[in-house]
């Protein structure tokens, strides 16, 4: 497997602009997190889903975030309009409750935000 | 709610030198996580710990689990640069989810 996937990897955009992150995670994995990490905060859990259904979205900063998951194998998270305290790195990782790997969570490589 | 603390936040240790890293939390849990982050990478997967007195070594990293004390620990011995990184502990929540502490970081000089 290929892994958890990323995209875009760097995202510059100008304020007020949409941005759009995207996250396929490991196949087969029930659970999807979307974190955001930067050096003031440190990593914080914004939202995560198991099986497509949002379990807690209490992470998520404000209304101008959405994340979506319309099938097992694809998330997005939406930023309108974004904000220069917005950039950060936001990790996505998922996740099998199963005997193997025991919820052990598995990070893409992070898609670094600049909003200028 | 279910806490996590780690300490120290940052390690400055010289090579060949032996220390420990510790991961308190605060209610009971059954597996325990380690990660590893180098400077501008993403979080990569150490160490899974899933019952009271699990230990398990890779190379110079050793972890261990005392689920009654609720306390991991992660002893690195004979250090080395190559592991100079930051550390976190992560304790398994109720609904699947993980639970970080803000993580160590770790800096190994010659």
């Amino acid at each position: 497997d290929a892994g958890v996937i990323q995209s875009p990897r760097h995202e510059v955009t100008e304020m007020g602009q949409e941005v759009t992150l995207r996250c396929k995670p490991i196949s087969g994995h029930d659970y999807l997190f979307w974190y955001r990490q930067t050096m003031m905060r440190g990593l914080e859990l914004l939202i995560y889903f198991n099986n497509n259904v949002p379990i807690d979205d209490s992470g998520m900063p404000e209304d101008r975030f959405s994340a979506k998951m319309p099938n097992a194998s694809f998330s997005t998270l939406k930023i309108q309009p974004s904000e220069p305290r917005d950039s950060a790195v936001y990790f996505c990782a998922s996740s099998d409750p199963g005997q193997g790997t025991y919820n052990e969570q598995f990070f893409g490589p992070g898609t670094r935000l600049t909003v200028l | 709610e279910l806490k996590v603390e780690q300490n120290p936040l940052f390690l400055s240790m010289q090579e060949g030198k032996n220390y420990t890293i510790y991961c308190n939390y605060s209610t009971t849990s059954d597996r325990l996580y380690w990660y590893r982050q180098d400077p501008g990478k993403s979080l990569e997967s150490l160490f899974v710990l899933l019952s009271n007195g699990a230990v398990k070594q890779e190379g110079r990293l050793m972890a261990s689990l005392d689920t009654k004390a609720r306390l991991s620990t992660l002893h690195i011995t004979a250090a080395v640069h190559d592991l100079s990184a930051t550390y976190f502990c992560a304790v398994g929540g109720s609904q699947g989810n993980l639970i970080f502490g803000k993580g160590t970081k770790l800096s190994v000089k010659p």
